[in-house]
């Protein structure tokens, strides 16, 4: 796969949680920009953030601090922590990167807060 | 504040034709690259189709060919003709410019 999130993930409120995206063996480790989203049931995906280094990231109008992105460049894996997890932060969690002049979803996360 | 409001979804058999439309309000179409995404029922995002501010368009692998992205700036509004439609192209379709995103329109294709 191109992208590849893991399907589930639970953590307790008040934690951090790391929510990955790795980018697939043939994917180019320079592709730069991930998009996260986050989607609620029975609503649209909602832009949490882009991130491509930390001098250049952009958090969504609304989106709390706590939501961040990161990147580590040894397991081609991008990143989105949510920091401080709240009760209403359980949702769908999607990455997004272009690619070949499209776009490439990875596969989703299903966070649940305990 | 920008929004997109996405309509054409029906019941449709396989085989059949329809025409997605996206209106925009907040933004020029024209100015702008506009994604179509789908969902289908339980499953992760997909994305379908871009048309970018200087009209060159793409597509995924799975509709190459049977669908064709196009806009009206005088309507400011993109639309997604899908033709020949198959079973597997049931889902919710969200038009997107990324940082905003309609409720989506869907599609069934059935029999």
């Amino acid at each position: 796969a191109v992208l590849s999130q893991p399907s589930s993930l639970s953590a307790s409120p008040g934690t951090t949680v790391r929510l990955t995206c790795t980018l697939g063996s043939g994917i180019e480790a320079g592709l730069d920009r991930v998009y996260w989203f986050q989607q609620k049931p029975g609503s649209p995906p909602q832009f949490l953030l882009r991130y491509t280094s930390d001098s250049d990231k952009q958090l969504a109008i609304g989106v709390p601090s706590r939501f961040s992105g990161s990147r580590d460049d040894s397991a081609s894996a991008r990143i989105l922590l949510i920091s401080g997890l709240l009760s209403e932060d359980e949702a769908d969690y999607h990455c997004m990167i272009w690619h070949n002049n499209g776009w490439v979803f990875g596969g989703g996360t299903k966070l649940t807060v305990l | 504040e920008a929004q997109l409001l996405e309509s054409g979804g029906r019941l449709i058999q396989p085989g059949g034709s329809l025409r997605l439309s996206c209106v925009v309000s907040g933004f020029r179409v024209n100015n702008n690259y506009i994604s179509w995404v789908r969902q289908a029922p339980g499953k992760g995002l997909e994305w379908v189709s871009i048309i970018y501010s200087g009209a060159n368009t793409y597509y995924a692998d799975s509709v190459k060919g049977r669908f064709t992205i196009s806009r009206d700036a005088s309507e400011n509004t993109v639309y997604l003709q899908m033709n020949n439609l198959r079973v597997e192209d049931t889902a919710l379709y969200y038009c997107t410019r990324s940082d905003y995103w309609g409720q989506g329109t869907r599609v069934t294709v059935s029999s």
